[in-house]
């Protein structure tokens, strides 16, 4: 079945400017997570989605960064006036019920770069 | 805090040399570890899942191993094809969360 899908899969865009990125999870996985690398750096945990409601947002660098997701389906993390040090790869992952230490899936990530 | 520490961060091998790669974990309560694979420009790939000290899972040219302190990834006879970064991750009990906490990586080369 289809994967992961993310969009774009790369946005290049200058700082201050607003950015929105998308993911589309495996259909019927009901636990959706995105995550950030840095180059060099491990990934990095950002948020956690159970259904639309999200349990744990600790991982969010700043209140510039928001996320929402819909209908139990698509997911958008939105950042506000982009700095330099947002560029990084944001990866998307889903899961079936998380309860269940079902493992992570993810998608092909979005590659952000701030000019 | 939990943490993961992989090692070594970068390992060339010949083709038909096997070797092993090192996961070494602390975490509180451990309700299960992870191991990807991630080629250049490409999103993870899952590997495998391992729950409990002794648990061992195999795949093909890869076998995983688990104890209570640290997870080995076993190469055995590699190809060119398995040259990628190999990731791994931990899930803990503490929190509402099921975040995934990673290591950086080892970048493996399997030279023909």
């Amino acid at each position: 079945g289809a994967g992961v899908s993310q969009s774009p899969s790369n946005k290049v865009t200058e700082k201050g400017k607003d950015v929105e990125l998308r993911c589309d999870p495996i259909s019927g996985h009901t636990a959706l997570y995105w995550y950030r690398q840095s180059l060099g750096q491990g990934l990095e945990f950002l948020i956690y989605f159970q259904g639309n409601s999200a349990p744990d947002k600790s991982g969010l660098p700043s209140d510039r960064f928001s996320a929402e997701r819909t209908g139990g389906s698509v997911s958008t993390l939105t950042i506000q006036r982009t700095q330099q040090e947002d560029s990084a790869v944001y990866l998307c992952a889903s899961s079936r019920d998380p309860q269940l230490n079902y493992e992570q899936y993810f998608g092909p990530g979005t590659r952000l770069t701030v000019t | 805090e939990d943490q993961v520490t992989q090692s070594p961060e970068a390992l060339r091998l010949q083709e038909g040399e096997s070797s092993s790669l090192n996961c070494s974990y602390t975490v509180s309560g451990l309700r299960g570890l992870f191991w990807y694979r991630q080629d250049p420009g490409k999103g993870p790939e899952f590997l495998f899942t391992l729950y409990s000290a002794g648990e061992e899972k195999e795949k093909e040219r890869l076998k995983a191993t688990l104890t209570k302190k640290e997870s080995f990834l076993h190469i055995t006879a590699p190809k060119p094809e398995d040259s990628a970064t190999y990731l791994c991750a931990v899930r803990g009990y503490g929190g509402a969360t099921n975040k995934l906490i990673f290591g950086t990586g080892t970048l493996l080369a399997v030279q023909p």
